[in-house]
Protein backbone atom coordinates (compact mmCIF):
# COMPACT_ATOMS: atom_id res chain seq x y z
CA UNK A 1 0.00 0.00 0.00
CA UNK A 2 0.93 3.32 0.02
CA UNK A 3 2.14 5.75 2.60
CA UNK A 4 2.62 9.56 2.99
CA UNK A 5 4.77 11.42 5.14
CA UNK A 6 5.33 15.20 5.56
CA UNK A 7 9.15 16.10 6.09
CA UNK A 8 7.86 18.79 8.96
CA UNK A 9 4.92 19.12 11.59
CA UNK A 10 5.38 22.84 11.39
CA UNK A 11 6.34 25.77 9.42
CA UNK A 12 6.86 29.15 9.70
CA UNK A 13 7.34 32.32 7.39
CA UNK A 14 7.09 35.39 7.42
CA UNK A 15 4.29 37.79 5.25
CA UNK A 16 5.74 37.86 1.36
CA UNK A 17 8.01 35.02 1.63
CA UNK A 18 7.78 32.22 -0.50
CA UNK A 19 7.10 28.50 1.22
CA UNK A 20 7.84 25.21 0.60
CA UNK A 21 6.10 22.12 1.90
CA UNK A 22 7.72 18.79 1.38
CA UNK A 23 6.08 15.63 1.13
CA UNK A 24 7.51 11.93 0.92
CA UNK A 25 5.72 8.72 -0.49
CA UNK A 26 6.90 5.08 -0.39
CA UNK A 27 4.68 3.72 -3.53
CA UNK A 28 6.54 3.61 -6.61
CA UNK A 29 2.90 2.55 -7.87
CA UNK A 30 1.37 6.12 -6.96
CA UNK A 31 0.16 7.81 -9.75
CA UNK A 32 -2.09 10.90 -8.67
CA UNK A 33 -0.82 13.50 -6.09
CA UNK A 34 -3.02 15.83 -4.43
CA UNK A 35 -2.26 18.78 -2.10
CA UNK A 36 -5.22 19.64 0.31
CA UNK A 37 -5.67 23.04 2.86
CA UNK A 38 -7.28 22.81 5.89
CA UNK A 39 -8.38 25.98 8.51
CA UNK A 40 -9.57 25.54 12.00
CA UNK A 41 -12.81 23.77 12.01
CA UNK A 42 -13.62 23.22 8.22
CA UNK A 43 -12.93 20.20 5.73
CA UNK A 44 -9.87 20.01 3.72
CA UNK A 45 -10.12 22.01 0.56
CA UNK A 46 -8.40 21.06 -2.46
CA UNK A 47 -5.46 23.00 -3.66
CA UNK A 48 -3.37 21.76 -6.41
CA UNK A 49 -3.45 18.12 -7.58
CA UNK A 50 -0.76 16.71 -9.99
CA UNK A 51 -0.17 12.84 -12.08
CA UNK A 52 3.03 10.87 -12.38
CA UNK A 53 2.95 11.90 -15.91
CA UNK A 54 4.47 15.18 -15.06
CA UNK A 55 7.24 16.52 -13.03
CA UNK A 56 5.59 20.11 -12.44
CA UNK A 57 1.99 21.88 -12.22
CA UNK A 58 1.11 25.67 -11.51
CA UNK A 59 -1.84 27.52 -10.21
CA UNK A 60 -2.05 30.52 -8.48
CA UNK A 61 0.30 31.34 -6.36
CA UNK A 62 1.16 27.74 -6.47
CA UNK A 63 3.29 24.77 -7.36
CA UNK A 64 3.52 21.60 -6.76
CA UNK A 65 6.82 19.54 -8.27
CA UNK A 66 6.88 15.55 -7.79
CA UNK A 67 10.45 14.03 -8.22
CA UNK A 68 9.41 10.24 -8.82
CA UNK A 69 12.95 9.71 -8.74
CA UNK A 70 13.01 9.91 -5.12
CA UNK A 71 9.72 9.55 -4.09
CA UNK A 72 9.16 13.41 -3.51
CA UNK A 73 6.36 16.07 -3.70
CA UNK A 74 6.41 19.45 -2.57
CA UNK A 75 4.32 22.61 -1.99
CA UNK A 76 5.44 25.83 -2.89
CA UNK A 77 3.47 29.16 -2.45
CA UNK A 78 4.48 32.45 -3.58
CA UNK A 79 4.01 35.86 -1.38
CA UNK A 80 2.93 33.97 1.36
CA UNK A 81 -0.10 36.06 2.67
CA UNK A 82 -1.48 36.03 6.36
CA UNK A 83 -4.50 34.01 4.55
CA UNK A 84 -2.25 30.99 4.06
CA UNK A 85 -2.15 29.93 7.62
CA UNK A 86 -3.58 26.32 7.93
CA UNK A 87 -2.26 22.68 7.88
CA UNK A 88 -1.68 21.52 4.57
CA UNK A 89 -1.80 18.21 3.64
CA UNK A 90 -0.25 15.91 0.72
CA UNK A 91 -2.17 12.32 -0.51
CA UNK A 92 -1.36 9.74 -2.98
CA UNK A 93 -3.14 6.74 -4.89
CA UNK A 94 -2.60 4.55 -7.28
CA UNK A 95 -4.86 3.34 -10.11
CA UNK A 96 -8.39 2.20 -8.26
CA UNK A 97 -7.20 3.13 -5.17
CA UNK A 98 -8.39 5.64 -2.87
CA UNK A 99 -6.37 8.89 -1.45
CA UNK A 100 -4.02 8.16 0.91
CA UNK A 101 -3.03 11.40 3.71
CA UNK A 102 -0.23 12.36 5.08
CA UNK A 103 -0.40 14.13 8.59
CA UNK A 104 0.05 17.29 7.60
CA UNK A 105 2.15 20.70 8.02
CA UNK A 106 1.12 23.45 10.11
CA UNK A 107 1.84 26.78 8.07
CA UNK A 108 2.30 30.37 10.23
CA UNK A 109 2.59 33.22 8.01
CA UNK A 110 3.26 36.55 10.40
CA UNK A 111 2.51 39.90 9.30
CA UNK B 1 -24.09 22.82 -5.59
CA UNK B 2 -24.15 23.03 -1.67
CA UNK B 3 -20.84 21.00 -1.59
CA UNK B 4 -20.97 17.43 0.61
CA UNK B 5 -23.10 18.18 3.28
CA UNK B 6 -22.72 16.09 6.98
CA UNK B 7 -24.80 16.44 9.60
CA UNK B 8 -24.83 16.67 12.73
CA UNK B 9 -21.93 19.30 12.89
CA UNK B 10 -21.11 18.27 16.53
CA UNK B 11 -22.15 15.19 18.82
CA UNK B 12 -21.52 14.43 22.12
CA UNK B 13 -22.70 11.26 23.28
CA UNK B 14 -21.89 8.49 26.41
CA UNK B 15 -19.83 5.48 25.75
CA UNK B 16 -22.34 2.82 25.09
CA UNK B 17 -24.36 4.60 22.89
CA UNK B 18 -25.54 4.86 19.29
CA UNK B 19 -24.15 7.18 17.49
CA UNK B 20 -25.32 8.06 13.63
CA UNK B 21 -23.76 10.04 10.53
CA UNK B 22 -24.88 11.59 7.63
CA UNK B 23 -23.90 12.47 4.65
CA UNK B 24 -24.81 13.79 1.43
CA UNK B 25 -22.15 13.87 -1.57
CA UNK B 26 -22.65 16.10 -4.32
CA UNK B 27 -24.92 15.61 -6.90
CA UNK B 28 -23.26 13.53 -9.67
CA UNK B 29 -20.27 11.73 -7.84
CA UNK B 30 -20.30 8.48 -8.23
CA UNK B 31 -17.65 7.88 -5.52
CA UNK B 32 -17.79 8.77 -1.48
CA UNK B 33 -15.31 7.85 1.30
CA UNK B 34 -15.36 8.25 4.81
CA UNK B 35 -12.48 9.51 6.86
CA UNK B 36 -11.97 9.92 10.15
CA UNK B 37 -9.11 12.50 11.45
CA UNK B 38 -7.56 12.52 14.88
CA UNK B 39 -4.25 14.22 16.25
CA UNK B 40 -2.33 10.64 16.60
CA UNK B 41 -3.61 9.35 13.02
CA UNK B 42 -4.07 12.42 11.13
CA UNK B 43 -6.19 11.52 7.91
CA UNK B 44 -7.74 7.75 7.70
CA UNK B 45 -9.77 6.38 5.33
CA UNK B 46 -12.79 4.22 6.54
CA UNK B 47 -14.58 3.00 4.01
CA UNK B 48 -16.01 4.00 0.37
CA UNK B 49 -18.42 3.12 -2.05
CA UNK B 50 -19.15 3.37 -5.60
CA UNK B 51 -22.08 4.00 -7.43
CA UNK B 52 -23.23 2.85 -4.00
CA UNK B 53 -21.71 -0.40 -3.81
CA UNK B 54 -18.87 -0.70 -0.69
CA UNK B 55 -15.61 -1.13 -2.20
CA UNK B 56 -13.20 -0.69 0.27
CA UNK B 57 -14.10 -0.90 4.25
CA UNK B 58 -10.11 -2.38 5.38
CA UNK B 59 -10.04 0.53 7.25
CA UNK B 60 -13.03 -0.08 9.44
CA UNK B 61 -11.32 -0.50 12.63
CA UNK B 62 -14.04 -2.47 14.61
CA UNK B 63 -17.07 -4.40 13.91
CA UNK B 64 -18.86 -1.75 15.99
CA UNK B 65 -18.42 0.37 13.01
CA UNK B 66 -20.76 0.06 9.97
CA UNK B 67 -21.65 2.46 6.62
CA UNK B 68 -24.43 2.00 4.33
CA UNK B 69 -25.04 4.27 1.62
CA UNK B 70 -28.67 3.48 0.04
CA UNK B 71 -29.08 5.38 -2.67
CA UNK B 72 -27.03 7.75 -4.64
CA UNK B 73 -27.44 11.02 -2.46
CA UNK B 74 -26.99 10.01 1.25
CA UNK B 75 -24.04 7.58 3.43
CA UNK B 76 -24.86 7.13 7.24
CA UNK B 77 -21.82 5.96 9.21
CA UNK B 78 -22.57 4.71 12.26
CA UNK B 79 -21.10 3.58 15.36
CA UNK B 80 -22.59 1.26 17.96
CA UNK B 81 -21.68 0.68 20.79
CA UNK B 82 -19.46 4.09 21.12
CA UNK B 83 -16.79 4.40 22.90
CA UNK B 84 -13.88 7.07 23.99
CA UNK B 85 -11.51 6.21 21.71
CA UNK B 86 -13.82 6.75 19.16
CA UNK B 87 -13.76 10.80 19.45
CA UNK B 88 -12.48 12.46 15.97
CA UNK B 89 -13.50 14.27 13.27
CA UNK B 90 -15.23 12.15 10.75
CA UNK B 91 -15.21 13.80 7.36
CA UNK B 92 -17.52 12.38 3.97
CA UNK B 93 -16.15 12.97 0.67
CA UNK B 94 -16.73 12.60 -3.02
CA UNK B 95 -15.80 12.47 -6.66
CA UNK B 96 -16.39 11.64 -9.63
CA UNK B 97 -13.13 9.28 -9.67
CA UNK B 98 -11.24 7.71 -7.23
CA UNK B 99 -8.12 9.32 -8.42
CA UNK B 100 -9.68 12.83 -9.15
CA UNK B 101 -9.82 15.57 -6.29
CA UNK B 102 -12.06 14.94 -3.51
CA UNK B 103 -14.70 17.68 -2.59
CA UNK B 104 -14.76 17.55 1.71
CA UNK B 105 -17.31 17.86 3.90
CA UNK B 106 -17.79 20.31 6.83
CA UNK B 107 -16.84 17.04 9.06
CA UNK B 108 -18.56 15.67 12.21
CA UNK B 109 -17.16 16.74 15.88
CA UNK B 110 -17.77 13.61 17.90
CA UNK B 111 -16.89 13.56 21.46
CA UNK B 112 -18.05 9.94 23.71
CA UNK B 113 -17.02 10.51 27.05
Amino acid sequence: GESVGLHLPTLSVQEGDNSIINCAYSNSASDYFIWYKQESGKGPQFIIDIRSNMDKRQGQRVTVLLNKTVKHLSLQIAATQPGDSAVYFCAGSQAGTALIFGKGTTLSVSS
Amino acid sequence: DAGVIQSPRHEVTEMGQEVTLRCKPISGHDYLFWYRQTMMRGLELLIYFNNNVPIDDSGMPEDRFSAKMPNASFSTLKIQPSEPRDSAVYFCASSFRINYGYTFGSGTRLTVV
